[in-house]
């Protein structure tokens, strides 16, 4: 079946540490994008990717970094320099930008 | 930047009874969506309203857009408990992303 993997689904982060997200699809889709959702919240977006090595920032870039050297895999890097990251990160893709989007279930980061 | 924003932020009702939720945005669109998220989970794609269009149907969802109001409402009628979830609407705008409302979280008592 087609569809948008993220892992893990739970991650904790120790002060100074960079953690990384994992997103990958096997839809053949050009471009991926990252979001962070806060509890009782909508999505607000960190990066996204339009094809393979290149990405732009969205809203919300500090402190996050991201890679795009294949088609099927967006990770994101989640920076010491992010000082509240705990939070629900959802990672989607689409064929084209602005049309239906497919998202994974999510990586819950909390803070150690 | 937030566009979107829905109301209301939260509702209560009975199993079988209809529930409809609002959009507004802020500039001109090229199309709307409306998603849902179970709790803990990713959003799903429910239906997308292009702007050329007034009304949408996908079976007991029926989805408005008014463009001279900037406003789009979600109807779900005959609601069941499994419709528990929140709702969000997104709109792809100029910028060619999808800018999200801050949601309704719906629950449905059985």
């Amino acid at each position: 079946d087609g569809g948008i993997t993220q892992s893990p689904k739970y991650l904790f982060r120790k002060e100074g540490q960079n953690v990384t997200l994992s997103c990958e699809q096997n839809l053949n889709h050009d471009a991926m994008y990252w979001y962070r959702q806060d509890p009782g919240q909508g999505l607000r977006l960190i990066y996204y990717s339009q094809i393979v090595n290149d990405f732009q920032k969205g809203d919300i870039a500090e402190g996050y970094s991201v890679s795009r050297e294949k088609k099927e895999s967006f990770p994101l890097t989640v920076t010491s320099a992010q000082k509240n990251p705990t939070a629900f990160y959802l990672c989607a893709s689409t064929p084209a930008p602005g049309e239906t989007q497919h998202f994974g279930d999510g990586t819950r980061l909390s803070i150690l | 930047s937030q566009q979107g924003e829905e109301d209301p932020q939260a509702l209560s009702i009975q199993e079988g009874e209809n529930a409809t939720m609002n959009c507004s945005y802020k500039t001109s669109i090229n199309n709307l969506q409306w998603y849902r998220q179970n709790s803990g989970r990713g959003l799903v794609h429910l239906i997308l309203i292009r702007s050329n269009e007034r009304e949408k149907h996908s079976g007991r969802l029926r989805v408005t857009l008014d463009t001279s109001k900037k406003s789009s409402s979600l109807l779900i009628t005959a609601s069941r408990a499994a419709d528990t979830a929140s709702y969000f609407c997104a709109d792809h705008n100029a910028g060619n992303m999808l800018t999200f409302g801050g949601g309704t979280r719906l629950m449905v008592k059985p």
